[in-house]
């Protein structure tokens, strides 16, 4: 089936520095990914959809100077959280979806910790 | 607008008791219904989908979930729930009909947690 590899699993930054995360697709090219963001014991939140050779598309209320999204081939989507904050410590998850009739695929998830 | 309900935040079954998360949408084109589950620290594993056909739809781990569009419900059942089940559950909404760019709108989840 269809796999993502999302890298780091754990990352831990000073205030102030960048931390980039990679969502990777296996086995199957994808045009598109998605970057979630989960609170504890929330639910996930879209934040932007990461489109292969375009800009990405981002949710109402996310930071695109923030949150930078680069989906440079099809099957790597990297999600750069510039000067970090500790309130953008998170639980960050990517995600695509291999076809129409296939379920999302998620990445295992990065928990980003900035002190 | 588009959402999707999960009623019960905290559920707690003993094992072996039978187990039906509930789930609501609504959603203004046909649906693809997904549940999911996600352990802690971890990402999320597809349950099972429904996209056509027959709306009782079998997944893994021994899940089934019954899709209703007289209730706009998508409920998720299993008769004999498992220690290993423990975990927090999403049902999310997808559009049908479009590519395979299109986003999903999550419920808030529902925390299951099993008594020995």
């Amino acid at each position: 089936g269809a796999v993502v590899s999302q890298h780091p699993s754990r990352v831990i930054c000073k205030s102030g520095t960048s931390v980039k995360i990679e969502c990777r697709s296996l086995d199957f090219q994808a045009t598109t990914m998605f970057w979630y963001r989960q609170f504890p014991k929330q639910s996930l939140m879209l934040m932007a959809t990461s489109n292969e050779g375009s800009k990405a598309t981002y949710e109402q209320g996310v930071e695109k100077d923030k949150f930078l999204i680069n989906h440079a081939s099809l099957t790597l989507s990297t999600l750069t959280v510039t000067s970090a904050h500790p309130e953008d410590s998170s639980f960050y998850i990517c995600s695509a979806r291999e076809g129409l009739l296939y379920g999302y695929t998620f990445g295992s998830g990065t928990r980003l910790t900035v002190v | 607008a588009q959402s999707v309900t999960q009623p019960d935040i905290h559920i707690t079954v003993s094992e072996g008791a039978s187990l039906e998360l509930r789930c609501n949408y609504s959603y203004g084109a046909t649906p693809y219904l997904f549940w999911y589950v996600q352990s802690p620290g971890q990402g999320l594993q597809l349950l099972l989908k429904y996209f056509s056909g027959d709306t009782l739809v079998q997944g893994i781990k021994g899940f089934e979930a019954e899709f209703k569009r007289s209730q706009s419900s998508f409920n998720l059942r299993k008769p004999s729930v498992h220690w290993s089940d423990a975990a927090e559950y999403f049902c999310a909404v997808g559009a049908a009909g479009s590519s395979n760019t299109g986003k999903l709108i999550f419920g808030q989840g529902t925390t299951l947690q099993v008594k020995p």
